[in-house]
């Protein structure tokens, strides 16, 4: 496909266990973030990556969040020990090197719900 | 830290009735302020980037603008596929991440 990929859409869970959300990003596209959206809350970062560097982890609510991607394209969000103030719509979104123009393309979304 | 408040949380618009958004914004070195559409269920998509105050945009029925403290996204004769959740973002200079506003939700009326 030509767009984000992100799965899986829809993911309910249980308190306490644990969840990996991935995303594949467009071809090519050097950066890739992950951002949460709440309910009537705004978009808030959780990670940015950029080619081979280090990771921008400023945006992880706490050592439960977590994210890797391998080999430059594919990139997995785990969250341990889930708790309802999780639950929230996690949204990918990738761009070609520095996103300077702030042209970012998002996926749909991975919707968590925390039972 | 960078903040973005965006005025009216919602609007309801007859079809033809213009009018404008608001995002106030604090950044630290504005590298850019975005205006992002959202649809219900979909991720957000990219309408404008601005650089500078006074710098203007267009693309069909929108427009924005922008100054050193505010962006404007004016809907000029909406129609009701202009119904979506409009986005403020900016990025700080030297910085990786978008800050977003909370959002316009906008719907037009038939």
């Amino acid at each position: 496909g030509a767009g984000v990929s992100q799965s899986p859409s829809n993911k309910v869970t249980e308190k306490g266990k644990d969840v990996e959300l991935r995303c594949d990003p467009i071809s090519g596209h050097t950066a890739l973030y992950w951002y949460r959206q709440s309910l009537g809350q705004g978009l808030e970062f959780l990670i940015y990556f950029q080619g081979n560097s280090a990771p921008d982890k400023s945006g992880l609510p706490s050592d439960r969040f977590s994210a890797e991607r391998t080999g430059g394209s594919v990139s997995t969000l785990t969250i341990q020990r889930t708790q309802q103030e999780d639950s929230a719509v996690y949204l990918c979104a990738s761009s070609q090197a520095h996103a300077n123009t702030g042209e970012l393309f998002f996926g749909e979304g991975s919707r968590l719900t925390v039972l | 830290e960078d903040q973005v408040t965006q005025s009216p949380e919602a609007l309801r618009l007859q079809e033809g009735e213009s009018s404008s958004l608001n995002c106030s914004y604090t950044v630290s070195g504005l590298r850019g302020l975005f205006w992002y559409r959202q649809d219900p269920g979909k991720g957000p998509e990219f309408l404008f980037t601005l650089y500078s105050a006074g710098e203007e945009k267009e693309k069909e029925r929108l427009k924005a603008t922008l100054t050193k403290k505010e962006s404007f996204l004016h809907i000029t004769a909406p129609k009701p596929e202009d119904s979506a959740t409009y986005l403020c973002a900016v990025q700080a200079g030297g910085n990786n991440r978008l800050a977003f506003g909370k959002g316009n939700q906008v719907v037009v009326i038939p």
